[in-house]
């Protein structure tokens, strides 16, 4: 079935360090292409997205190029800063109106 | 209202016993959606609502699991006789129109003893 796949964390990285969290899916159809955030104690937040091949999604720093030939969406942030510590979700729908379908998460930390 | 609003926020139950669990969309949102979120992991879909149809209930785990949105607004998930298996957060999420961007509640942490 369609899955995504995300790598393992946590992740702990220096403030202004480079951060890449890499996620794969399941090419099945063409999927649209989500990262959600998830803050300590705080629901799930929408953090980028994009709904076709080559589209880079963008925010507060972050972002994520979907890339059809690699089935990949790996989220990048060129200098993370303390308040960026949270779980970072990778997502997708496979169908309009469906339901999303999540990676396991990465957590990152990130110290002073 | 403001967001999507889950409660309680913690649940304590006894292996056995059947708990319910509410959530209340943002109004005027069609669709909600129920997912169940182990520790350490990401949210597992459980079902789908387009106002009050279940139109998608393929990723409940058991027949112990029943969940209803009688008009089309508040949604519960029931679960019943309660195993420690079933402890997790459970989110709920709505949309307008099945569209995008699902606007999820922070969960209820189910914790079963």
């Amino acid at each position: 079935g369609d899955s995504v796949t995300q790598m393992e964390g946590p992740v702990t990285l220096s403030e202004e360090a480079f951060l890449t969290i890499n996620c794969t899916y399941t090419a099945t159809g063409y999927p649209s292409l989500f990262w959600y955030v998830q803050y300590p104690g705080e629901g799930l937040q929408l953090l980028l997205k994009a709904t076709k091949a080559d589209d880079k999604g963008s925010n507060k720093g972050f972002e994520a190029t979907y890339r059809k030939e690699t089935t990949s969406f790996h989220l990048e942030k060129g200098s993370v800063q303390v308040s960026d510590s949270a779980v970072y979700f990778c997502a997708a729908i496979y169908n309009q109106g469906g339901k999303l379908i999540f990676g396991q998460g990465t957590e990152l930390s990130v110290k002073p | 209202g403001a967001g999507v609003s889950q409660s309680p926020r913690y649940k304590v139950a006894k292996r056995g016993q059947d708990v319910a669990l509410r959530c209340d969309p943002i109004s005027g949102h069609v669709s909600l959606f129920w997912y169940q979120q182990a520790l350490g992991q990401g949210p597992e879909f459980l079902t789908y609502f387009q106002n009050e149809a279940q139109l998608d209930k393929s990723g409940l785990p058991s027949d112990r699991f029943f969940a209803e949105r009688p008009e089309g607004s508040v949604s519960t998930l029931k679960i019943q006789r309660t195993q420690q298996e079933d402890s997790a957060v459970y989110l709920c999420a709505s949309s307008l129109e099945g569209g995008l961007p699902l606007h999820f509640g922070n969960g209820t942490r189910l914790t079963v003893t």
